[in-house]
């Protein structure tokens, strides 16, 4: 099956700088990627869309200006939370989604864990 | 706006059946997933249904209803590594929107 690659898996930060994610898709070329948070004992919150080549789109209510996302290849797509806060300190997780016979297939990254202290 | 609704715990024996069901109102809809997580991991997929109908996986089954707007999730023969999460999500325009979960706890 298709793998998806998440780096760091963890990571721990002061409050005020800025953390980069990488999202990779290893064995296929990723039409779309995409972002989604989760708090704990909550569910998946998307956060945004990226296309690769064009510019990312958020879900209402997500800072684009705080959550950037780069989507340079069709297999790597990062997420910089920059300034972050301790409130930042979540799960993320990244998806990279294929088309494969006709069949529209999401595969999921193993998440990043952000701690802001 | 998007909602999906499923219930938030489930308790259930091992060698049981239990049933999630999930009732969704979206203004686009392509079709209904169900995945599974485990505390501290990623989602993993367990099936989709795109037409009204069953879907059957192994020990686990899923149904749709496109003119309800409702599915359910099936697990049979019930093991104790079935503990776990369980979200549905609707496909609307290419983006999966997840309904909060139902924590599935099986006890011996």
């Amino acid at each position: 099956g298709a793998v998806v690659s998440q780096h760091p898996s963890w990571v721990i930060c002061k409050s005020g700088t800025s953390v980069k994610i990488e999202c990779r898709s290893l064995d296929f070329q990723a039409t779309t990627m995409f972002w989604y948070r989760q708090f704990p004992k909550q569910s998946l919150m998307l956060m945004a869309t990226s296309n690769e080549g064009s510019k990312a789109t958020y879900e209402q209510g997500v800072e684009k200006d705080k959550f950037l996302i780069n989507h340079a290849s069709l297999t790597l797509s990062t997420l910089t939370v920059t300034s972050a806060h301790p409130e930042d300190s979540s799960f993320y997780i990244c998806s990279a989604t294929r088309r494969l016979a006709g069949v529209w297939e999401q595969y999921f990254g193993p998440g990043t864990r952000l701690t802001v202290t | 706006g998007q909602s999906l609704e499923q219930p938030s715990e489930v308790t259930a024996v091992e060698g049981a059946i239990v049933q999630i069901n999930c009732t969704y109102q979206t203004s686009g809809f392509y079709g209904l997933s169900w995945y599974q997580q485990h505390d501290g991991g990623a989602p993993t997929f367990l099936s989709y249904n795109a037409l009204d109908g069953l879907e059957e996986t192994g020990r686990f089954s899923s149904f749709l209803s496109r003119s309800d707007s409702y599915g359910y999730l099936l697990l049979q023969e019930l093991q104790m590594k079935d503990s776990a999460s369980y979200f549905c999500a609707v496909l609307n325009t290419g983006k999966l929107i997840f309904g909060q979960g139902t924590t599935l706890q099986v006890k011996p």
